[in-house]
């Protein structure tokens, strides 16, 4: 049973940059789509981005584009979201989830245990 | 503002059953069949619960079950148990570029 396990809690500064990495444990993500998912404190969640490796196609909700970059290394099955020009509103929990299938309309059905990322000067 | 729109809570009690509501618009719900619920307890993430509209994944009790009517999802809970009080979050496809989007939330309190 594949785990996806995240990297750990980030405090940045506004302005600055955060990579925030995600693996899959007890198997790959060669065959799933992957998205980033955040969720700011007392809020539903949002959809940021996310990319199929097996076709190396990548997506960035309007919202997030030239903000986010998503980056792959197939050979450790680690996917990598990197959210520049952070500010106080990026405060939140990011999660990276699998697809259960290699395209996006797959529903999300493993989720990382979330990473808390919070901008504060 | 969340993209889907759904109570901000239902109450129950055990043994009871609670429906929550999920309502979009024909770019998401209304045009696609891929909608998915999601449980989520403090500080935990998001458990999927249905996906594709009805669909359980194994684990899930059957006491889950999920509907759509045009631009409207709904996730009924029956026998409500204490350890289901939680948030619940639907999720729908899109045609935009946001290719997935969430409701604000609902949380479920079992009496």
């Amino acid at each position: 049973q594949v785990q996806v396990v995240q990297s750990g809690t980030e405090v940045k500064k506004p302005g600055s940059s955060v990579q925030v990495s995600c693996k899959a444990s007890g198997g790959t993500f060669s065959n799933h789509a992957i998205s980033w998912v955040r969720q700011a404190p007392g809020q539903g969640p949002e959809w940021m981005g996310g990319v199929i490796p097996v076709f190396g196609t990548l997506n960035y909700a309007q919202k997030f584009q030239g903000r986010v970059t998503i980056t792959t290394d197939e050979s450790t099955s680690t996917v990598y979201m990197e959210l520049s020009s952070l500010r106080s509103e990026d405060t939140a929990v990011y999660y990276c989830a699998r697809h259960g299938g290699n395209y996006y309309f797959h529903g999300m059905d493993v989720w990382g245990q979330g990473t808390t990322v919070t901008v504060s000067s | 503002q969340s993209a889907l729109t759904q109570p901000a809570s239902v109450s129950g009690s055990p043994g009871q059953s609670i429906t929550i509501s999920c309502t979009g618009t024909t770019n998401d719900v209304g045009s696609y069949n891929h909608v998915s619920w999601y449980q989520q307890h403090p500080g935990k993430a998001p458990k999927v619960m249905i996906f594709e509209v009805s669909n359980r994944p194994s684990g899930v009790s059957n006491r889950f079950s999920g509907s759509k009517s045009g631009n409207t999802a709904s996730l009924t809970i029956s026998g409500l148990q204490a350890e289901d009080g939680a948030d619940y979050y639907c999720s729908s496809y899109t045609n935009t570029s946001t290719l997935w989007v969430f409701g604000g939330g609902t949380q479920l309190t079992v009496l």
